[in-house]
């Protein structure tokens, strides 16, 4: 089965310094891959996601994403981060076809600083 | 159109007691996915359903959790018995279809807290 590991936890960066989240998954094939945020007291909302085609893929609010085969990795970035991105982060892996389809990663929790 | 709702938005409880949380898909969404999400954990898949299909009920942890999903809409999750370790925000999702292909669509969740 597939699985998402995001090693940081935590990350703190000052309003309009640039932004890369980790994300790291396993899967014996093609994955699809997703990011989502989840803001205090709101849903999970979806970022972007890749299925095939072109590795690096672009999102809403101005995240984009690439997918690097050889180091099973989906990492989230923006160049320049507002207040408003402070909010939790999950990176999902989802298997073509099969019963089970949607991994989430533990999350990573950004906060910006003024 | 109205997204994915919840009820209620939070729920405290005492252990030993039963509770039952709802769902309201986005009409016209045939697949339903329950998640759970405890303090520092990822999303836990619980359950989905797809149409009139069989429920896929592998997440599930225990049998004291159970849904059910009446005319292919509304779902309700229980859990029978409450135990401390089940507080959590349970989240709901619906997608178009089902398959991972299908993004899934989230309610706000349901803050449970076992007393």
């Amino acid at each position: 089965a597939q699985s998402v590991t995001q090693p940081d936890i935590h990350i703190t960066v000052s309003e309009g310094a640039s932004l890369e989240l980790r994300c790291n998954y396993s899967y014996g094939a093609t994955p699809y891959l997703f990011w989502y945020v989840q803001s205090p007291g709101q849903g999970l909302q979806l970022l972007l996601k890749y299925f095939s085609g072109d590795t690096l893929v672009q999102g809403i609010k101005g995240f984009e994403a690439e997918f690097k085969r050889s180091q099973s990795s989906f990492n989230l970035r923006k160049p320049s981060v507002h207040w408003s991105d402070a909010a939790e982060y999950f990176c999902a892996v989802g298997a073509k076809g099969g019963n089970n389809d949607m991994r989430f990663g533990a999350g990573t929790r950004l906060t910006v600083k003024p | 159109g109205a997204g994915v709702s919840q009820s209620p938005s939070n729920k405290v409880t005492e252990k030993g007691k039963d509770v039952e949380l709802r769902c309201d898909p986005i009409s016209g969404h045939t697949a339903l996915y329950w998640y759970r999400q405890s303090l520092g954990q990822g999303l836990e898949f619980l359950i989905y359903f797809q149409g009139n299909s069989a429920p896929d009920k592998s997440g599930l942890p225990s049998d004291r959790f159970s849904a059910e999903r009446t005319g292919g809409s509304v779902s309700t999750l229980t859990i029978q018995r409450t135990q401390q370790e089940d507080s959590a925000v349970y989240l709901c999702a619906s997608s178009l279809n089902r398959g991972a292909v299908d993004t899934q669509y989230f309610g706000p969740g349901t803050r449970l807290t076992v007393l």
